[in-house]
């Protein structure tokens, strides 16, 4: 079945602009993560979507970073006045169900490059 | 402060030997763990996880221990093959926060 689909799967753009990126999950999962990946480093936690509970954005570096769920599928993590320490992989991951530790599987990330 | 770390960065086998990746975890109240393997310009693929009310589990060709005593967790992988190479990352979570905490990750090279 498909996976966790990302677009777009490059993004370069200039300091300052505004991003925006996708992430279509897996169907039938409840749960949507992102995560940021810098180079050569593990990944950074940044925000979680469960059903219509309200998102856990702790891990949003700040407040240029915002994400939406809509209709409970897809989302899209936005990025304003980009910096150039915004640049890294970001990557999606779903999972079926919260609270029963279920795996979180990952998209292949959106590679963002900020001049 | 949590924290999940690698002893070892890089690993180097040959091939059809057996590999064991390390990870330490500091956080004594997670109660889940799982292993990814992440390819050049991939996403992290899942390969195995396990529960903190059990200290060993086995897939194909690996086996994940847990060591809640010495909060260690390894990922045996047996007879390696070249496709094994990859960057592996253990991870640890605690109930009620679903987010992952990833280690820095270990580079698995296989040597023909």
């Amino acid at each position: 079945g498909a996976g966790v689909s990302q677009s777009p799967s490059n993004k370069v753009t200039e300091k300052g602009k505004d991003v925006e990126l996708r992430c279509d999950p897996i169907s039938g999962h409840t749960a949507l993560y992102w995560y940021r990946q810098s180079l050569g480093q593990g990944l950074e936690f940044l925000i979680y979507f469960q059903g219509n509970s309200a998102p856990d954005k702790s891990g949003l570096p700040s407040d240029r970073f915002s994400a939406e769920r809509t209709g409970g599928s897809v989302s899209t993590l936005t990025i304003q006045r980009t910096q150039q320490e915004d640049s890294a992989v970001y990557l999606c991951a779903s999972s079926l169900d919260r609270g029963a530790n279920q795996p979180q599987h990952f998209g292949d990330g959106t590679r963002l490059s900020i001049l | 402060g949590e924290s999940v770390g690698l002893h070892l960065p890089t690993l180097s086998v040959q091939e059809g030997d057996n590999s064991i990746i390390n990870c330490a975890y500091s956080n004594s109240a997670s109660d889940y763990f799982i292993w990814y393997k992440q390819e050049s310009g991939k996403g992290p693929q899942f390969i195995i996880d396990i529960r903190s009310n059990m200290d060993k589990r086995q897939g194909q060709r690996v086996t994940v221990l847990l060591n809640k005593t010495v909060k260690h967790l390894s990922l045996q992988i047996a007879a390696t093959q070249p496709g094994d190479s990859a960057v592996y990352f253990c991870a640890e979570s605690f109930q009620g926060a679903q987010k992952l905490v990833f280690g820095q990750g270990t580079r698995l090279t296989i040597n023909p």
